[in-house]
């Protein structure tokens, strides 16, 4: 079974830029949660698809946004770029929504997309 | 106060000793713990988790819970150089209604030497 995808693996953008990232989940896998990691921060959590619906959001500002197709595929958005949003931005894909898991239900991280803002 | 605290490390260790690597945790709701591993340019990928507390063990990896202290621990026996990385813990916390979030704490650098 092919892993998690993220397109592209490296980008470089200036402040006020947007950029749009890609993620391919685990075929069958419904939902997908984005990440943000950063040196100062870590891991944190920016928002959970399923079924192309939002089910979750983390509390980062309304410049990041996101959506899912009808295959589960899922993109993510940051407009007005920022110095800060320079990070390792990780997808993870899951087969149940995060609200439908009786118990842990394991979520698989893909090599993530390398934004730099100058 | 942070919802999980890591110490960040880094911790350097020759081959074959006994790593402790450690997090604690502040809001008593928290419920599944788990450790990730992290190469360097990969994604985290999931080494063990844990509901209760006590002990689970893996082949040369043990997670430990106490819930009491609100403390987590991840025990690797016999390190070898392959286990350099960065180890997250993460625990699965209320996000409203009825959806949960992975929270993770910073990560601590891991270091084996040959």
């Amino acid at each position: 079974k092919a892993g998690v995808t993220q397109t592209p693996r490296y980008l470089i953008k200036t402040r006020g830029q947007q950029v749009t990232l890609s993620c391919s989940p685990i075929s069958g896998h419904r939902s997908v949660s984005w990440y943000q990691q950063t040196p100062g921060q870590g891991l944190q959590f920016l928002f959970e698809y399923f079924s192309e619906t939002q089910r979750n959001k983390g509390n980062f500002p309304g410049r990041f946004s996101g959506r899912q197709f009808s295959n589960s595929r899922s993109e993510m958005n940051v407009s007005t770029l920022e110095l800060g949003d320079s990070a390792l931005y990780l997808c993870a894909s899951s087969s149940l929504a995060s609200s439908l898991a009786v118990s842990y239900n394991e979520q698989f991280f893909g090599p993530g997309t390398r934004l730099t803002v100058l | 106060q942070k919802e999980v605290e890591q110490d960040p490390g880094p911790l350097s260790v020759p081959e074959g000793a006994i790593v402790s690597l450690n997090c604690t945790y502040s809001n008593s709701a928290f419920q599944y713990f788990m450790w990730y591993r992290q190469y360097s340019r990969k994604g985290p990928e999931l080494l063990m988790y844990t509901y209760s507390s006590g002990n689970k063990e893996d082949g040369r990896f043990t997670a430990q819970v106490d819930k009491s202290s609100k403390y987590i621990s991840l025990f690797i026996r016999d390190s070898q150089p392959s286990d350099s990385a960065t180890y997250l813990c993460a625990m699965k916390v209320p996000a409203g209604g009825s959806n949960y979030k992975l929270t993770f704490g910073k990560g601590t650098l891991l270091t084996v030497n040959p």
